[in-house]
């Protein structure tokens, strides 16, 4: 057990270009969630799956930013037509069924220019 | 889930206690305090969480006052490495439809100092 990883750790990226991030949970858990995190600031709540449903989305996520958990393991967050307000850390987080105990990855710094 | 108060920031020697308190004046009967922390760079880590009782485990110690509307985090003997920002949340447990989301706030930025 690596824990949770992402990938990239940091992406630079023109604005107006498209970026996608991966998350690999923890094999055993059955909730990921998606948080972004801005300097300064704690980490807020964009989107949560429970396997491969996903259950919920923060007003945060518009319509440029989508979210995936296709087979219910790793979860991949895409961002259309970014913006220079998307800069940014992207955490993700995993827990298991019995608990709410959440582990974070490192997280995803997201720059762009 | 309950609004918590925290100060902005601390200090602490190194070998001495740290003692990081939340206010939580709103919390439900049914809501756990949690407590994460944050070192830079890197992703938050839990610390311990609890109901009504105090708990220790080998990172803290959490003390919650016995209205529930406020709690202190102990680190018993601060080390370098324990400086960070430090956040209490309180949320409900299993079941709800919060599903278990993490409402942070700005949390203390703990400075531990030779």
């Amino acid at each position: 057990d690596t824990g949770v990883s992402q990938d990239p750790r940091h992406k630079i990226t023109k604005r107006g270009q498209n970026v996608t991030f991966r998350c690999d949970p923890i094999s055993e858990h059955n909730r990921l969630y998606w948080y972004r995190q801005t300097l300064g600031q704690g980490p807020e709540f964009l989107t949560y799956f429970q396997n491969e449903a996903q259950l919920e989305k923060s007003r945060l996520l518009s319509d440029r930013f989508s979210a995936e958990r296709p087979k219910g393991s790793f979860s991949t967050l895409e961002i259309q037509r970014t913006e220079q307000g998307d800069s940014a850390m992207y955490l993700c987080a995993s827990s298991p069924p019995w608990s709410y105990g959440y582990t974070f990855g490192s997280g995803t710094r997201l720059t762009v220019v | 889930d309950a609004k918590t108060t925290q100060p902005p920031s601390m200090d602490c020697a190194e070998g001495r206690a740290a003692n990081l308190p939340c206010n939580h004046s709103t919390i439900s009967g049914n809501e756990y305090v949690y407590w994460y922390r944050q070192i830079h760079s890197q992703g938050p880590q839990y610390i311990i969480h609890g109901l009504k009782n105090n708990e220790t485990n080998e990172m803290a110690s959490l003390i919650i006052t016995e209205d529930r509307k406020s709690s202190t985090l102990i680190l018993p003997h601060a080390t370098l490495r324990d400086t960070a920002v430090y956040y209490c949340i309180v949320r409900g447990n299993a079941g709800g439809t919060s599903y278990g989301k993490l409402t942070f706030g700005q949390g203390t930025i703990l400075t531990v100092h030779p």
